[in-house]
């Protein structure tokens, strides 16, 4: 398997601007997460999926944000309006079920910069 | 207070030399611990977890668990230009969430 693939790997947009970020999980994993990482407030649970279901989104951190998973193979994130401060380094990841010994595999993220 | 708590260093030894990286947490229900080690412009991946108090060890590397008083250690032994990275800390919520650390930047001087 190839992973959990994430695009694009680099996105750098104006404020304002619509941003899209795409992820697809590893075949067979049934809960996806989306995660941001910056220096200041390190990696953050965003929101999670299982069985293609929302079930947990408070850490989405306004209504520019949102996230869908129409299917089992892809997910999005999107921001709109985008902002300088939504600058960061956005993962997806995804396990097997979800406990202390389910191993969540990180994609190699979206750096995003808002200009 | 951050439910999860871990100095972001940065962290610099020399080749050879014995790593402690540390965590605090906050909530005593929580029983499960990771460690994930992160490269520079990668994703995170799981290192070791542990579940509830001890030790747990993986060749070089050795997960430590202290419920009493809530800390969270990894030692590296006989360390690595290779294990120049990013080291998080996690603890598994009862929500099905892992609540990281803001991760310890460790640099293993040749």
């Amino acid at each position: 398997d190839a992973g959990v693939i994430q695009s694009p790997r680099h996105e750098v947009t104006e404020m304002g601007q619509e941003v899209t970020l795409r992820c697809k999980p590893i075949s067979g994993h049934d809960y996806l997460f989306w995660y941001r990482q910056t220096m200041m407030r390190g990696l953050e649970l965003l929101i999670y999926f299982n069985n293609n279901v929302p079930i947990d989104d408070s850490g989405m951190p306004e209504d520019r944000f949102s996230a869908k998973m129409p299917n089992a193979s892809f997910s999005t994130l999107k921001i709109q309006p985008s902002e300088p401060r939504d600058s960061a380094v956005y993962f997806c990841a995804s396990s097997f079920g979800t406990s202390g010994t389910n191993e969540q595999f990180f994609g190699p993220g979206t750096r995003l910069t808002v200009l | 207070q951050k439910e999860v708590e871990q100095d972001p260093g940065p962290l610099s030894v020399p080749e050879g030399a014995i790593v402690s990286l540390n965590c605090t947490y906050s909530n005593s229900a929580f029983q499960y611990f990771m460690w994930y080690r992160q490269y520079s412009r990668k994703g995170p991946e799981l290192l070791m977890y542990t579940y509830s108090s001890g030790n747990k060890e993986d060749g070089r590397f050795t997960a430590q668990v202290d419920k009493s008083s809530k800390y969270i250690s990894l030692f590296i032994r006989d360390s690595q230009p290779s294990d120049s990275a990013t080291y998080l800390c996690g603890v598994y919520s009862s929500a099905s969430k892992i609540i990281f650390g803001s991760g310890t930047r460790l640099s293993i001087r040749p």
